[in-house]
């Protein structure tokens, strides 16, 4: 079964250091989104990315944090300059379309900042 | 997107069904039912969705009540491997939404 990888599985950083956090999502698929996890609380939605733009976004992303599909297949979330409140699993979804609503998550990469 | 609530925690014996209500009062006529769970700090994996008919798959079976205000996630029998938390969204079916996880059941599935 196809599936979303994600890359690192975990990352360890340094405040104010930039991480960048990969995703291959489902080949077919087109839009593609981040969310976030911080231990203990609720799944929280990033931001969702279609026809190579950000379509929709949280107030939790703000300049700090960019998206890019930069070969067509890698959709990749950086973090510019990292603080401790961004520690936290971040987990990459696709969905095909319009006909399957669906979304697909990966494993996600747990990011500590220290 | 329309708010759900749902139990904080459930516990069913292992083999017999679990069934997960959610309340889901302000629905919109487009909008459809999802339901996802959570393995541990797995990603969120998509078990099944409906509009207003009862659906059936491999994992789940969705009961939607006449008024769709309020629906049920059926585990037909649970097994340990079912222990996670499971979460009801209500979503416009354009793929491009995104989903609003809420706190979600913790279902515990004892031996």
């Amino acid at each position: 079964e196809p599936e979303v990888t994600q890359t690192p599985s975990h990352q360890v950083t340094q405040m104010g250091q930039e991480v960048i956090l990969r995703c291959v999502p489902i080949s077919n698929h087109l839009y593609f989104y981040w969310y976030r996890q911080i231990l203990g609380q609720k799944v929280e939605f990033l931001v969702s990315f279609y026809n190579n733009e950000i379509s929709e976004k949280s107030e939790i992303f703000d300049d700090q944090f960019s998206v890019e599909r930069p070969d067509g297949s890698n959709f990749t979330l950086k973090i510019r300059s990292t603080k401790l409140e961004d520690s936290a699993m971040y987990f990459c979804a696709s969905i095909e379309g319009e006909m399957n609503t669906e979304a697909f998550f990966g494993q996600g990469t747990r990011l500590t900042v220290v | 997107d329309a708010k759900t609530t749902q139990p904080t925690s459930m516990d069913c014996a292992e083999g017999r069904a679990a069934n997960l209500p959610c309340n889901h009062s302000t629905i919109s006529g487009n909008e459809y039912v999802y339901w996802y769970r959570q393995i541990h700090s797995q990603g969120p994996q998509y078990i099944i969705h409906g509009l207003k008919n009862n659906e059936t798959n491999e994992m789940a079976s969705l009961i939607i009540t006449e008024d769709r205000k309020s629906s049920t996630l059926i585990l037909p029998h649970a097994t340990l491997r079912d222990t996670a938390v499971y979460y009801c969204i209500v979503r416009a079916a354009n793929a491009g939404n995104m989903l609003t996880f809420g706190g979600g059941t913790r279902l515990m599935v004892k031996p």
